[in-house]
């Protein structure tokens, strides 16, 4: 969905790199989410945030963080990069209604 | 924990046929869920989505179904297209009052769709 914009949409880096993927919005949702896939499998959910001062983790926080800057904007950091962390990121929004919508994702592989 | 499951990874359909994708949960405080279509390389792309207090709703060419009683949810499509061909999943909210993105996916279903 173009109203939910991820970038970068592909990264490769090392293991021990400090990495930050970012999303951002056009759709005015207050609701933002960031999920991770695997080969395979379905979406787990990371963190989320209902709005700009609050943040919850989500199935599999740990070894993750995240910042909502803005309403619009919403950044996943890896603080120490792994290779089990390999895997596609996704940003999603929602409100209260209907959801989620999804960005495109970024291919992140941790050498 | 919970856990939301399609019966069968890979579905296989003639073009023009009708395809029934099915999925089971197992969180009873579930009270919305959506259908995703999720094609190589991009996003899940929401393609429908249906609250607990309803058992059938339709939208072009899709039809989502919900039995409560057996926990078990259910996308039709009519008339399958080439490009319906990807992988769809199905996904619960768990419950909380509002919650429509805070969700529990399933494994996905391939659907390819013969020419």
């Amino acid at each position: 969905d173009a109203d939910v914009t991820q970038t970068p949409r592909n990264r490769i880096t090392k293991t021990g790199k400090r990495i930050m993927l970012e999303c951002s919005q056009t759709k005015g949702h207050d609701r933002m989410y960031w999920y991770r896939q695997d080969p395979g499998l379905g979406l787990r959910l990371i963190y989320y945030s209902f709005d700009v001062k609050d943040i919850n983790k989500g199935e599999i926080s740990d070894g993750y963080s995240v910042s909502r800057q803005a309403q619009a904007k919403f950044s996943l950091s890896l603080e120490s990069a792994i290779p089990n962390q390999t895997a596609l990121y996704f940003c999603a929004t929602s409100d209260r209604d209907r959801g989620a919508f999804f960005g495109q994702g970024t291919r992140l592989t941790v050498v | 924990g919970e856990s939301v499951g399609l019966h069968l990874p890979t579905l296989s359909v003639q073009e023009g046929d009708n395809s029934i994708i099915n999925c089971a949960y197992s969180n009873s405080a579930s009270d919305y869920f959506i259908w995703y279509k999720q094609e190589s390389g991009k996003g899940p792309q929401f393609i429908i989505d249906i609250r607990s207090n309803m058992d059938k709703r339709q939208g072009q060419r899709v039809t989502v179904l919900l039995n409560k009683t057996v926990k078990h949810l259910s996308l039709q499509i009519a008339a399958t297209q080439p490009g319906d061909s990807a992988v769809y999943f199905c996904a619960e909210n768990g419950g909380g009052s509002g919650n429509t993105g805070k969700l529990i996916f399933g494994q996905g279903t391939t659907l390819q769709v013969k020419p």
